[in-house]
């Protein structure tokens, strides 16, 4: 089982919609991510917290907007997304700071499709 | 030229046999090194990390040269269950928690 959580697990909307993804971890990790991903490809990193600021921004089009309520909840807020973002959305968490050797975990992701 | 590289792939190997991966990266100060695998439609779930004396988990066997700014993957007597996509993933904090992924390697394990 997943130690970090997301909701929902699969989500269908319009391009006038507005919904949330939501991701929970509670393994203490103060870095949390997250990633765009397309069929046959790797994750494409867009957004990450660092001790719930955010630190990277992958020059993400304004139509999606992370917000990090606290250490252990990440969400994703969508409006106006265009056919083009459905993909799989997949966060993950990690400790912060500068120590080594310290990887990510994933959780299951929500699998967007924009109509 | 892309800062993660991997053998393109895909690998179509038959049940027991040895497979190798490669991986190079362009970043000297890269500090951290894993290979996660990712089945079809799925997350992807940490393998192992790769450690600088190289490290064995069972029938995988990872190593890091820092000079070539290379690693690998062995997997010794593959399984069905081993088809997958396997990700090498290179960190550098230095940088903030940038995790850069490479493209995949997509290996089918055959009976």
């Amino acid at each position: 089982d997943t130690e970090v959580t997301q909701t929902p697990k699969h989500l269908v909307m319009g391009m006038t919609n507005k919904k949330s993804l939501k991701c929970e971890q509670h393994m203490g990790h103060r870095a949390m991510y997250w990633y765009k991903q397309k069929a046959k490809k790797p994750p494409e990193l867009m957004f990450v917290y660092s001790y719930e600021k955010l630190s990277i921004n992958e020059s993400v089009p304004s139509r999606f907007s992370p917000e990090c309520p606290n250490s252990s909840l990440l969400n994703l807020h969508l409006h106006a997304l265009q056919p083009e973002d459905s993909a799989l959305y997949l966060c993950a968490s990690s400790q912060a700071g500068t120590v080594i050797n310290q990887p990510q975990h994933f959780g299951d992701g929500t699998r967007l499709s924009i109509l | 030229r892309k800062e993660v590289e991997q053998d393109p792939g895909p690998f179509n190997v038959p049940e027991g046999a040895t497979v190798a991966f490669n991986c190079t990266y362009s970043n000297s100060a890269s500090q951290s090194f894993f290979w996660y695998r990712q089945d079809c439609r799925k997350e992807p779930k940490l393998l192992m990390s790769v450690y600088s004396s190289g490290n064995e988990d069972g029938r995988f066997t990872a190593q890091l040269n820092r000079a070539s700014q290379y690693i690998s993957l062995l997997i010794r007597d593959s399984k069905l269950s081993d088809s997958a996509t396997y990700l090498c993933v290179v960190n550098n904090r230095n940088y903030g928690q940038n995790f850069v992924f490479g493209p995949g390697t997509r290996l089918s394990v055959l009976p």
